[in-house]
């Protein structure tokens, strides 16, 4: 069964340092979202993405992170200048069908911690 | 078993029996619910939906069941199995006043089966 992978499994990077997640959706998957939990936390919703462009974003989502679709088939999410409180797992999912209402299919994710 | 959701977040089963797994949502125009099982160490990995015209779903070995009326969403699983152990999150999507769209994630419950 297709999935989607992420790399790395675990990224420490010092605070104030900028970091690169990524992620390769299912490929005939056209959105595709970013989620982080952070430990002991619910799963919170960052941003989705569709057509080269974000489609939804929460408030976690300012202007530290960015999103990209570099080439047809990787997905990144960059925090530019990292903090403490951006510990946390970070997951990519995708979905075939458009919308935050309808399944997605997640990464196993990325353990990121800011020392 | 039964569990409460939130509230109570782990429940026990023995292997063969039913589990409940209970979830109360706070939005009343919420139009759509997901439910997620994540395994030690995975991303979440989608179970069943329903939309709110219907109240009842089934999949195999699991149904999902809506009250509108009291906001709450369960997740049953049939004939419990050592492989169902697992965190389970209910998720509600709904609009905000500023038509804002969001995917709610509950804090998860945590289902370990007894062999």
């Amino acid at each position: 069964e297709p999935e989607v992978t992420q790399t790395p499994s675990h990224q420490v990077t010092q605070m104030g340092q900028e970091v690169i997640l990524r992620c390769v959706p299912i490929s005939n998957h056209l959105y595709f979202y970013w989620y982080r939990q952070i430990l002991g936390q619910k799963v919170e919703f960052l941003v989705s993405f569709y057509n080269n462009e974000i489609s939804e974003k929460s408030e976690i989502f300012d202007d530290q992170f960015s999103v990209e679709r570099p080439d047809g088939s990787n997905f990144t999410l960059k925090i530019r200048s990292t903090k403490l409180e951006d510990s946390a797992m970070y997951f990519c999912a995708s979905s075939r069908v458009e919308g935050l209402n309808q399944p997605q299919h997640f990464g196993d994710g990325t353990r990121l911690s800011i020392l | 078993g039964e569990s409460v959701g939130l509230h109570l977040p782990t429940l026990s089963v023995q292997e063969g029996d039913n589990s409940i797994i209970n979830c109360a949502y706070s939005n009343s125009a919420s139009d759509y619910f997901i439910w997620y099982k994540q395994e030690s160490g995975k991303g979440p990995q989608f179970i069943i939906d329903i939309r709110s015209n219907m109240d009842k779903r089934q999949g195999q070995r699991v149904t999902v069941l809506l009250n509108k009326t009291v906001k709450h969403l369960s997740l049953q699983i049939a004939a419990t199995q050592p492989g169902d152990s697992a965190v389970y999150f209910c998720a509600e999507f709904a609009k905000n006043a500023g038509n804002n769209r969001k995917l709610i994630w509950g804090l998860g419950t945590s289902l370990a089966v007894n062999p």
